[in-house]
């Protein structure tokens, strides 16, 4: 059974740090891992997507890495602004099916 | 390209009444799932549809809740009776092959039981 962690639970750093997100999984037999962020009542919108096959994956500010072998990823966050505050989530697909098993996210306040 | 639609948005009922919830996925994407989002929780798998056909199914709590998927395109997902510890965000989902492929959301549907 996959679990997935994410640390830390929340963070508040100033406006235009850059900052690491942490995501880590027990089954390293994976397909693909998902970095979602989710604004306060509102759905998840997908940030990035790793396959398994990839270290890494860019877009914009966010820079996502996978280590399949230590059951980790990171999404790093550079020039943090307010706008990027929300609530961050990873997942992963359970076992031999593709439904997504999620962490319990990691709450981001930038400060302005 | 339109995303995923789900309504309503919001939905207050009274214990032991039953509750509706409806979502249209993106065109052409053959796998819709359901999950709940509990407070403070990321988002649990509840059912996953491949076309009109149910892929998993092993977290719904079947005594109450209920989904189907006609024509292989809307899914509406119901729960009777509701309890207390379903109030939730019911979140839908849909992407266009099994695995390796990118999930995308609705806004969901907040549901409170009272």
């Amino acid at each position: 059974k996959q679990e997935v962690t994410q640390i830390p639970a929340a963070l508040s750093v100033p406006e235009g740090e850059n900052l690491v997100l942490n995501c880590s999984f027990t089954d390293s037999a994976i397909y693909n891992l998902q970095w979602f962020r989710q604004d306060p009542g509102k759905g998840l919108t997908s940030l990035l997507l790793i396959q398994s096959s990839q270290r890494e994956q860019t877009s914009g500010r966010l820079n996502a890495s996978l280590d399949k072998s230590s059951g980790r990823s990171t999404l790093y966050i550079a020039a943090s602004q307010p706008g990027d505050s929300a609530t961050y989530l990873c997942a992963l697909p359970r076992g031999g099916a593709d439904g997504l098993t999620f962490g319990k996210g990691t709450h981001l306040i930038i400060q302005p | 390209e339109a995303g995923v639609a789900q309504s309503p948005r919001y939905k207050i009922i009274e214990k032991r009444q039953s509750v509706a919830f409806w979502c249209n996925p993106i065109s052409g994407h053959a796998t819709l799932y359901w999950y709940q989002q509990i407070l403070g929780q990321g988002p649990k798998l509840l059912i996953q549809f491949q076309n009109n056909g149910v892929v998993d199914d092993s977290q719904l709590p079947k005594d109450r809740f209920s989904a189907e998927r006609l024509k292989g395109v809307d899914s509406t997902l119901k729960i009777q009776p509701a309890k207390l510890e379903d109030s939730a965000v019911y979140l839908c989902a849909s992407s266009q092959f099994p695995a390796n492929t990118e999930a995308f959301f609705g806004q969901g549907t907040r549901l409170t039981v009272v």
